[in-house]
């Protein structure tokens, strides 16, 4: 079984400023894939960025990037110099290699506020 | 070209209809889903599909019966429609292989509402 938690359901952050989403997840998997997904108003999934369990080098994708800490099994999203198109709806996500049909498992979300 | 696209992006029925949710996508991928997201924005995987066979069935009830006609269409259909069906309907698709653990790429979402 995969579960996949995000704590804060709501965060803000100011316009230019950098905020952290955080997320846990949990597998009996030893390979996986961690992923982080926005959803904006227009309800499209858009991925965000992508980090491979094997991989100890932190993911970055223009400003954003990850922090993933194997052992406490976390997977932080860092958005630097905040914008407006920015806010939206932040899904974590979890893929085992080895689980059948390679289904995502996704948190609760957290909605990031973007103030100018 | 749209990549995956479902048709429509909106529903609105009455309890007891039985609607169907159409996806197809362009991009030869073989694996095709479907995922709901609840009125608290939660998603979860429904079916998956890989070249027309059924991998993915989870618990959900057998009112829903996805169909594959072909790689490239997974279609939803859902009979005696109940309240507690209105969410937003997500079509995704992956490639085969490794290429496939790396990535989904979803359709814009089906707004179901059961009145």
């Amino acid at each position: 079984a995969q579960t996949v938690t995000q704590s804060q359901p709501e965060m803000s952050v100011q316009e230019a400023e950098t905020v952290t989403l955080s997320c846990t997840y949990d597998t009996s998997e030893s390979d996986y894939y961690l992923f982080w997904y926005k959803q904006p108003p227009s309800r499209q999934m858009i991925l965000v960025i992508r980090q491979e369990a094997y991989k100890q080098q932190n993911a970055t994708e223009n400003r954003f990037s990850v922090n993933f800490q194997k052992a406490a099994k976390s997977f932080s999203l860092k958005i630097s110099d905040s914008q407006l198109g920015d806010a939206a709806m932040y899904f974590c996500a979890l893929m085992g290699r080895e689980t059948s049909g390679s289904r995502l498992t996704f948190g609760e979300g957290t909605q990031l506020t973007v103030n100018p | 070209d749209t990549a995956v696209s479902q048709t429509p992006k909106y529903l609105v029925t009455q309890m007891g209809n039985d609607k169907s949710i159409k996806c197809e996508q362009n991009l030869g991928h073989d694996t095709m889903y479907w995922y709901k997201q609840d009125s608290k924005k939660f998603l979860k995987i429904m079916f998956s599909y890989n070249n027309k066979e059924l991998i993915i069935n989870e618990t959900v009830p057998n009112r829903f019966s996805p169909k594959s006609p072909d790689k490239a269409h997974l279609n939803l259909h859902i009979n005696s429609l109940e309240l507690g069906d209105s969410a937003v309907y997500f079509c995704a698709s992956s490639p085969k292989g490794l290429a496939g653990l790396r990535t989904q790429f979803f359709g814009p979402g089906t707004r179901l509402t059961v009145l």
